[in-house]
């Protein structure tokens, strides 16, 4: 099956520093990934979408510039928090949509502790 | 714009008895699929069942099955035999042209 692997797992990092989250789909191409922010106890929010060869459609209230998001070949996309503050701290997924289905498979995510 | 909306922030069931959540959306669509997701304590997303909206027939894995009521926008998730592996956290979603919309969810607890 798709199978999506996103590291790192855990990450701890001062304020004002960056960081970079990676997504790879491992046994599939992938011409969408979806990058989605979760805090405790509430749902999954989508935060921006990238598709291969192209710019990163970010949701409303997501600031571009902090949350860079590059897709750079079909089976890679990544996630930088730059200057990152301790409001950035969440659990971070990432998902990707295999060429030729059409069911989503979900990274393990990123637990993100900014201090 | 298209919405989800699951309105038991918890569940709780008896090992091996049934459970059903509920799923409530609303779109101005006629055409997308509808997916129940299970989070566990782990926190990766396992998709559970998913139906095509122009299917009639109410999609069934194993235990899990749907009552798709696609008039009444209604997509309810019953578990059958439940057992201690299913406690989670349930997450209803829609998807139309692009992305996943999702539920605030509903989270299962399993009683032995």
């Amino acid at each position: 099956g798709a199978v999506v692997s996103q590291h790192p797992s855990r990450v701890i990092c001062k304020s004002g520093t960056s960081v970079k989250i990676e997504c790879r789909s491992l046994d599939f191409q992938a011409t969408t990934m979806f990058w989605y922010r979760q805090f405790p106890k509430q749902s999954l929010m989508l935060m921006a979408t990238s598709n291969e060869g192209s710019k990163a459609t970010y949701e409303q209230g997501v600031e571009k510039d902090k949350f860079l998001i590059n897709h750079a070949s079909l089976t890679l996309s990544t996630l930088t928090v730059t200057s990152a503050h301790p409001e950035d701290s969440s659990f971070y997924i990432c998902s990707a949509r295999p060429r030729a289905l059409g069911g989503y498979t979900f990274g393990s995510g990123t637990r993100l502790t900014v201090v | 714009a298209q919405t989800v909306t699951q309105s038991q922030p918890e569940m709780s069931v008896q090992e091996a008895e049934t459970v059903t959540l509920s799923c409530t959306y609303d779109t101005s669509e006629s055409d997308y699929y509808l997916f129940w997701y299970k989070q566990p304590p782990s926190r990766q997303m396992i998709l559970v069942i998913r139906q095509e909206a122009y299917k009639q027939q109410n999609a069934t894995e194993n235990r899990f099955s749907v009552n798709f009521q696609k008039a009444a926008k209604s997509f309810s998730l019953k578990i059958s035999d439940s057992q201690l592996g299913d406690a989670a956290m349930y997450f209803c979603a829609y998807r139309s042209q692009g992305n996943l919309i999702f539920g605030k969810g509903t989270k299962l607890s399993v009683k032995p």
